[in-house]
């Protein structure tokens, strides 16, 4: 059974910095790509980076571009969101979620999320 | 205003067959996959669709996904009350470097 477990989530003000985890269990990791989704409070899913099986594809959406950093340690089974120079539209559930082959394509199974606050 | 865009609500009763639109251009889901999710209330998403119209396992067959150019539909035949959620839609979007882009979601009522 696939599991992916965020954490890192939490209370932050303007400007700062903020690292996400995901650790992965269930599968093969290193076979799969891997993607981060958020979901402002009341809001719809919007996809915020994704990362091919060897770091060799790495895609960003327009709003986070240059603040945001994706990557993974295949070796841990983990996937991570570097945050940099948060705002308050930042606020929202992160999602880790696994692509359906190695390459970019889109989700398939979903974390629960992890929550991220941008507040002074 | 999201990239991909669906209607904003949806209703029908138990047993009808609803669907759910989901319309974009030429460089997201006129030339690559387009994927549906369900998201029931305080819940994760969960897929639906993926490719166009393949059902992964454990998700019933009233749920099909079609599309047609730049624009596709997920079907629910036999609507059912714990159908009610919020569906979106997804694809690749293949301008500047590429990047993921979902529809601003369509609230379903079972009346």
């Amino acid at each position: 059974e696939v599991q992916l477990v965020e954490s890192g989530g939490g209370l932050v003000q303007p400007g700062r910095s903020l690292r996400l985890s995901c650790a992965a269990s269930g599968f093969t990791f290193d076979d799969y790509a891997m993607h981060w989704v958020r979901q402002a409070p009341g809001k719809g899913l919007e996809w915020v980076s994704g990362i091919s099986w060897n770091s060799g594809s790495i895609g960003y959406a327009d709003s986070v571009k240059g603040r945001f950093t994706i990557s993974r340690d295949n070796a841990k089974n983990s996937l991570y969101l570097q945050m940099n120079s948060l705002r308050a539209e930042d606020t929202a559930l992160y999602y880790c979620a696994k692509d359906t082959h190695d390459s970019l394509e889109l989700p398939v199974d979903w974390g629960q999320g992890t929550l991220v606050t941008v507040s002074s | 205003q999201s990239v991909l865009t669906q209607p904003p609500s949806a209703s029908g009763t138990p047993g009808q067959r609803v669907t759910i639109s989901c319309s974009g251009s030429s460089s997201n889901i006129g030339s690559n996959y387009v994927y549906w999710y369900q998201q029931l209330p305080g819940t994760a998403p969960k897929l639906l669709i993926y490719r166009n119209n393949q059902r992964p396992s454990g998700v019933p067959d009233r749920f099909s996904g079609s599309k047609s150019g730049t624009s596709a539909s997920l079907a629910i035949s036999g609507l059912r009350s714990e159908d009610e959620a919020d569906y979106y839609c997804a694809a690749w979007d293949d301008s500047l470097s590429g990047a993921g882009v979902f529809g601003g979601g369509t609230k379903l009522t079972v009346l």
